[in-house]
Order: structure tokens, then C-alpha cells, then sequence
């Protein structure tokens, strides 16, 4: 168990509506990490937050957007979706924005029908 | 950008024999961490080890080691004496130094399948 909690653990949804991924990082840790893994492209860096501001932006389409809050959890929007957002999604948290140990959560699973 | 290449995309080892995965990487950075991680079929990525690339000296984990060569890009993963449990993707990946500036984010290969058989 790396510490790290995301719900839902799987998630199943239509397109064009929008969900809401939640990560609990490791006690301690202040940065907080969101990765995209589909079989086309990967494992994708999506955007990074430390201590409650973005610290990092990736490959992050402009209908997802996230948040990390004063307790430290984190949020990850997903909005007007597309099947092609179907994909595992992975919180990752470190203990500062340096990132050289990150420890991943067990994934949402999101499919889009 | 940094890239990083995994050629192998399937390999097989018996159990208790050595298996070596392979990865390169491209980046003009001379600091920077190299990272394997390992995702069994729960999905959890794991990491199995981690080198610095100041340092000369290969990283080991147990059964896990690295062989590093900065010159040529190159940082595979030897897994000796193979366990049914090993069985995984395993991605190599990149970060750039902190020192350098740049975001912190990890940059995946596509990954290695590796069986292990009895």
C-alpha cells in the first residue's frame, strides 16, 4: 500500500458528462501528481500541485482542469467526454515539488460509453 | 523534450533465471533520475529502483539492478533469480534534476510485458 487514495476505483460514464476524481496523497507529502495511461498514448503527465498551487502543466486538455485543496487532497475534473477519454487515471504524491520519489495510488478506471 | 524508448515489448524468463529489460533515453540535460517501475495486473505502479545520474556507481535493489551508461543513454534493469511474483509491465521512466529548473514530471517509456514461467 503506497499511502496514496483515489476514488472511485472504477468509474463508467456517458459522453458528454463530467466527472470528478478525487487522490489523497500520502500524509506529509505536499505535492500531488495526475497521469493519464490509455493503450494509444501511454502514460501521460497531466499536472502537478504543490501545497495547494499548480506547480506543472502537461498534456492536460483545456475540458479537464484540477485542484488541490487545503487539506492537501486533489481533485481532477473531467468534462464534456469523449470515448477517447476512457483511460486509467493516476494520482501520484511526493513529499516536495522536486518530485524524486513519487508513490502512485491504485488508479481510477474511467470508461467512457 | 526527453523521450524514452523500451524496444521490448514482451519478454519471457523462467523462474529463478535472469532477465534483463532494456531502455534508452534522449535528453540534453547532464542531471537528472531514471526510474523503473514496475505495474502488476492490480495496477498499481510500484517503484522498483531509482538512479541519480551523477552517480557513477549502478543502483541495486535486492534481486533488482541497473546498469547505467550516461554516455549512451542506456539504463536497464537486470532481475536475477526470477520469482513468479516479477511477472508485470515494467516502465522505465524519466525525471529531469530538480536543480535544472524543470517540472518534476515523470516521463514513461511504453513498457515491457515480462512473463515468467515454471
Amino acid at each position: 500500500d503506497s499511502g496514496v487514495t483515489q476514488t472511485p476505483k472504477h468509474l463508467i460514464t456517458a459522453t458528454g458528462q463530467r466527472v470528478t476524481l478525487r487522490c489523497s496523497p500520502r500524509s506529509g507529502d505536499l505535492s500531488v501528481y495526475w497521469y493519464q495511461q490509455s493503450l494509444d498514448q501511454g502514460l501521460q503527465f497531466l499536472i502537478q500541485y504543490y501545497n495547494g498551487e499548480e506547480r506543472a502543466k502537461g498534456n492536460i486538455l483545456e475540458r479537464f482542469s484540477a485542484q488541490q485543496f487545503p487539506d492537501l487532497h486533489s481533485e481532477l475534473n473531467l468534462s464534456s467526454l469523449e470515448l477517447g477519454d476512457s483511460a486509467l487515471y493516476f494520482c501520484a504524491s511526493s513529499l516536495d515539488y522536486r518530485g524524486t520519489e513519487a508513490f502512485f495510488g491504485q488508479g481510477t478506471r474511467l470508461t467512457v460509453v | 523534450a526527453q523521450t524514452v524508448t523500451q524496444s521490448q515489448p514482451e519478454m519471457s524468463v523462467q523462474e529463478a533465471e535472469t532477465v534483463t529489460l532494456s531502455c534508452t533515453y534522449d535528453t540534453s540535460e547532464s542531471d537528472y533520475y531514471l526510474f523503473w517501475y514496475k505495474q502488476p495486473p492490480s495496477r498499481q505502479m510500484i517503484l522498483v529502483i531509482r538512479q541519480e545520474a551523477y552517480k557513477q556507481q549502478n543502483a541495486t535493489e535486492n534481486r533488482f539492478s541497473v546498469n547505467f551508461q550516461k554516455a549512451a543513454k542506456s539504463f536497464s534493469l537486470k532481475i536475477s533469480d526470477s520469482q513468479l511474483g516479477d511477472a508485470a509491465m515494467y516502465f522505465c521512466a524519466y525525471s529531469p534534476h530538480p536543480n535544472t529548473g524543470t517540472a518534476s514530471k515523470l516521463t514513461f517509456g511504453t513498457g515491457t510485458r515480462l512473463q515468467v514461467t515454471l
